[in-house]
């Protein structure tokens, strides 16, 4: 039973690119969180989607992110006309129906240039 | 505005002693607590936990501690080892609230265990 599976796990834009990154949650598990680390920052929520549908975005920019976790594949986060300050670890977890402890995967480091 | 604070980046402890890691929150509609553990380059992984009509939670060498007047908790390691040696973050959840599922996480704090 493969865990939280997230790549790239690293990725390397040019400032004005797009970033994707991509999330396959845990077999089972119908709840998916991203968060982001910044340097020297613990984790901060950013939104949280089931199958379909945004439930949560409260921690979302409010311009060029975008998440979705469609009814077949993973999840993917979004980041348009990345800039330098979007450099951060990005981390997806995910959940079964009823339980508030998340599984995360690995992360996929986001370095802007 | 830090709603879970960790005060102490890093901690020492030699092996075998008791490590114990620190965790505030000022928000009182927290009530559902987690501790998890970050090795370099991996994602966090879950501890234990600990709801606030409990005061006490236990899992062979770790224990939690849940002081809601004081809106403090705490992790216990007994006894440490050097496989305990990583970055540990604290996070809190309004369990009973419509953000239910988003985690407030701390800064985490560095825990050494030396041989």
């Amino acid at each position: 039973n493969a865990g939280v599976m997230q790549n790239p796990r690293h990725l390397v834009r040019r400032r004005g690119q797009e970033a994707r990154l991509r999330c396959s949650p845990m077999k089972g598990h119908s709840h998916v969180y991203w968060y982001r680390q910044l340097p020297e920052e613990g984790l901060k929520f950013m939104v949280y989607l089931q199958k379909e549908n945004i439930i949560d975005e409260s921690g979302m920019p409010k311009e060029r992110f975008s998440a979705e976790f469609p009814k077949e594949g993973p999840s993917i986060l979004r980041i348009q006309q990345v800039v330098r300050g979007d450099s951060a670890a990005y981390f997806c977890a995910s959940s079964p129906l009823e339980a508030y402890g998340y599984t995360f995967g690995s992360g996929t480091r986001l370095t802007v240039v | 505005d830090q709603q879970v604070k960790q005060n102490s980046p890093s901690l020492s402890v030699q092996e075998g002693r008791i490590s114990i890691l620190n965790c505030d929150y000022t928000n009182s509609m927290f009530d559902y607590f987690l501790w998890y553990k970050k090795y370099p380059a991996e994602g966090p992984t879950f501890l234990i936990s600990i709801s606030s009509i409990k005061d006490k939670n236990e899992d062979g060498r770790f224990t939690v501690f849940l002081n809601k007047s004081a809106k403090h908790l705490s992790l216990h390691i007994v006894p440490s080892q050097p496989g305990d040696s990583a970055v540990y973050f604290c996070a809190a959840s309004a369990a009973s609230s419509g953000s239910a599922r988003q985690l407030t996480f701390g800064s985490g704090t560095q825990l050494t265990v030396l041989p």
